[in-house]
């Protein structure tokens, strides 16, 4: 079956740096998305990552690892903003279909 | 602008009752998701259809319908079969193209309550 892991929750400061885990177990493996989620919203997209390595959009950057199937989502210079729900996704290419993980609230401090 | 389309905002269901959630994408995708969401939980899916005429249970079917007679409309039955229908539904839809296919691209959800 498919399964992810990530952290429930995280806090950290304005200014700050966050990296968010997520784990993977999968078949079919194809890549792995990161969605923002702000209360009472829908997701929406922030990136995805097909191979190894970074990928950096801005102030956020997404790791890959696909050896070890683990990934992470890097948030810089946290702005009160980035309060949300943050979840990983993963395309199950054997059967088109998408998992999210469980999510991981950040609560951003002044 | 191209989008998907979700309605109603918020729904109230009576007990026995079935409703029908609306999504409508212009966004040409073949590829369309319903998603169930729990108080502080992550997204469960509950079908997806690949293309037009067709559509598969997601890990969670039990209670619920759905159709695909146009390939912009994926309209989500709740059926009086689902015991617990309270939750936040969330249609999505993905591209076909290289890119395209990563990205998912969601409406903005309805709140079904039952009362």
């Amino acid at each position: 079956g498919q399964s992810l892991e990530q952290p429930s929750e995280v806090t950290a400061v304005e200014g700050a740096i966050v990296q968010i885990n997520c784990t993977y177990q999968t078949s079919g493996f194809y890549g792995l998305s990161w969605y923002q989620q702000h209360d009472g919203g829908a997701p929406t997209f922030l990136s995805y990552n097909a191979l190894d390595g970074l990928e950096e959009t801005g102030r956020f950057s997404s790791f890959l690892s696909r050896s070890d199937s683990y990934g992470y989502l890097l948030l810089q210079e946290l702005q009160m903003k980035d309060s949300a729900s943050y979840f990983c996704a993963v395309r199950d290419g054997n059967f088109n279909k998408f998992y999210f993980g469980s999510g991981t609230k950040l609560n951003v401090k002044p | 602008d191209g989008g998907i389309t979700q309605s109603p905002k918020y729904l109230f269901r009576k007990e026995g009752q079935n409703v029908t959630l609306s999504c409508e994408q212009n966004l040409n995708h073949d590829a369309m998701y319903w998603y169930r969401q729990d108080p502080g939980q992550g997204l469960r899916l509950i079908y997806y259809s690949q293309i037009v005429n067709d559509f598969q249970k997601g890990d969670i079917a039990e209670g619920y319908s759905v159709s695909r007679e146009k390939k912009e409309s994926f309209p989500l039955t709740v059926t009086s079969a689902q015991k617990n229908p309270t939750a936040f539904y969330l249609c999505a839809s993905f591209g076909d193209g290289v890119v395209d296919d990563t990205e998912a691209f969601f409406g903005q959800g309805t709140r079904l309550t039952v009362v």
